[in-house]
C-alpha cells in the first residue's frame, strides 16, 4: 500500500457518461497531480492541485476537470466520455518536489 | 518544451544478466531531477531510482545504477543480476525545479528470460 488511495479501481461506462474518480492522498501531502496513460503510451500530466488551489494544468481537456478538498482528497470529473477516453488514470501526491508516491490507478473503459 | 525519449520499446535479458535502459532528455534548465520509474502488471508506479542534476555522482540502489551525463541529457538504468521481478515497463521521468509536474517517456517494456 502506497498510501495513495485510489477510487474505483475499475470503471466501465458508456459514450456521453460522467464519471467522478477519486484519490486521497497520502497523510500530510499537500500537493495532488493527475496524469493518464493511455494504451501504449507514457503518463500524460494532466492537473495539479496544492492544498485546494489549481497550481498547474498539462494537456487536460475541457470535458475534465478536478478540484481539491478541506480534507486534500481529489476528484477528477470526466465528462461527455469518448471510446478514445478510456486509460488508466493515476494520481500521485507529494510534500514536497521530486517526492513522489502514485496511487494503483482507475482503469475507465468507454464502451 | 522538455522531453524525454526513450529509443527502446522493448527489451529482453537473460536472468542473471545485466541490461542497460537508454533515456535522452531535452531541457535548457540546469538544475532538475531525473528518474527511473517501474510499472509491473500489478501497474502501480513504483520508484527505482532518483538524481539530482547537480550531483555528479551516479545514483544507485541496490543492483539498480545510472549512467548520468549531463552534457549529453542522457540517463540509462543498469540493472545487474536480473531477477523475474524486474520484468516490467520502465519509464524514464523528469522534473524540473521550477515545476512540480514530472513529465514522463513513453516507456521500455523489459522482459526477463529464465
Amino acid at each position: 500500500d502506497s498510501g495513495v488511495t485510489q477510487t474505483p479501481k475499475h470503471l466501465i461506462t458508456a459514450t456521453g457518461q460522467r464519471v467522478t474518480l477519486r484519490c486521497s492522498p497520502r497523510s500530510g501531502d499537500l500537493s495532488v497531480y493527475w496524469y493518464q496513460q493511455s494504451l501504449d503510451q507514457g503518463l500524460q500530466f494532466l492537473i495539479q492541485y496544492y492544498n485546494g488551489e489549481e497550481r498547474a494544468k498539462g494537456n487536460i481537456l475541457e470535458r475534465f476537470s478536478a478540484q481539491q478538498f478541506p480534507d486534500l482528497h481529489s476528484e477528477l470529473n470526466l465528462s461527455s466520455l469518448e471510446l478514445g477516453d478510456s486509460a488508466l488514470y493515476f494520481c500521485a501526491s507529494s510534500p514536497s518536489r521530486a517526492d513522489y508516491t502514485f496511487g494503483s490507478g482507475t482503469r475507465l473503459t468507454v464502451v | 518544451a522538455q522531453t524525454v525519449t526513450q529509443s527502446q520499446p522493448e527489451m529482453s535479458v537473460q536472468e542473471a544478466e545485466t541490461v542497460t535502459l537508454s533515456c535522452t532528455y531535452d531541457t535548457s534548465e540546469s538544475d532538475y531531477y531525473l528518474f527511473w520509474y517501474k510499472q509491473p502488471p500489478s501497474r502501480q508506479m513504483i520508484l527505482v531510482i532518483r538524481q539530482e542534476a547537480y550531483k555528479q555522482q551516479n545514483a544507485t540502489e541496490n543492483r539498480f545504477s545510472v549512467n548520468f551525463q549531463k552534457a549529453a541529457k542522457s540517463f540509462s538504468l543498469k540493472i545487474s543480476d536480473s531477477q523475474l521481478g524486474d520484468a516490467a515497463m520502465y519509464f524514464c521521468a523528469y522534473n524540473r525545479y521550477r515545476d512540480d509536474k514530472i513529465i514522463f517517456g513513453k516507456g521500455t517494456r523489459l522482459h526477463i528470460l529464465p
